[in-house]
């Protein structure tokens, strides 16, 4: 069955660290893989998408398919980068229904 | 632009009662998503919809119903509320699941 999984529940680095927020995924087909940002009181929001090779805001994430993951990393972790982040797979087809991991709270202390 | 527009963005509710949860969208996006949201266990998919006329179950669909009238309008209907279903409830749309969804900002529903 396809699943993502967040192994943390909370990291907590001090600014100017670096920060790897880790997703592992099983799905049978090609993945199309995301990272969704919830910052406080605010919506959740798309953060990147494996397909356009972006970096947004100093993340970045590269897919690995050997290692099935889908890291989400930034050199240098500012304050506000602190909230919510969910990793997360798309079933490729007709719905295209998204599957969330539970989600890893990133808090960056001064 | 407003986007996906959630309301209400709280409630509570009393065990067997009803109400409607109500999501618009103004993109002319085909496909919409019901979600909820519990602490610690991610977000879940409770129905969804690839155009107006279509539904279908997702992972948590029991206690709810939807419809989809239009193509920018996508209720979410709880009949006989309980405790289980208090979450926060999130309404996103796409236009197509590769370019990401758009999400509403979440109904806190509670029920006592």
């Amino acid at each position: 069955a396809q699943r993502v999984t967040q192994p943390e529940k909370l990291l907590s680095v001090f600014k100017g660290a670096p920060v790897e927020l880790k997703c592992n995924y099983s799905y049978s087909g090609s993945p199309e893989l995301f990272w969704y940002v919830q910052y406080s009181r605010q919506r959740l929001q798309l953060l990147l998408r494996h397909i356009s090779r972006e970096s947004i805001k100093g993340f970045t994430a590269d897919l690995n398919k050997g290692e099935t993951s889908f890291h989400l990393k930034k050199p240098f972790a500012q304050e506000e980068d602190s909230a919510m982040y969910y990793c997360a797979l798309s079933e490729k087809g007709n719905t295209d229904k998204l599957i969330f991991g539970t989600g890893t709270r990133l808090q960056v202390f001064p | 632009n407003a986007g996906v527009t959630q309301t209400p963005k709280f409630r509570i509710l009393k065990i067997g009662q009803s109400m409607t949860l109500q999501c618009t969208q103004d993109m002319n996006h085909n496909y919409m998503y019901w979600y909820r949201q519990d602490p610690g266990m991610g977000l879940k998919l409770i129905y969804y919809s690839v155009g107006a006329g279509i539904t279908d179950k997702g992972e948590v669909p029991n206690g709810y119903n939807v419809s989809r009238s239009t193509t920018e309008d996508f209720p979410l209907r709880l009949e006989l509320a309980a405790p289980s279903q208090t979450s926060v409830y999130f309404c996103a749309s796409s236009y197509t699941g590769g370019y990401g969804y758009t999400f509403g900002s979440g109904t806190r529903l509670t029920v006592v």
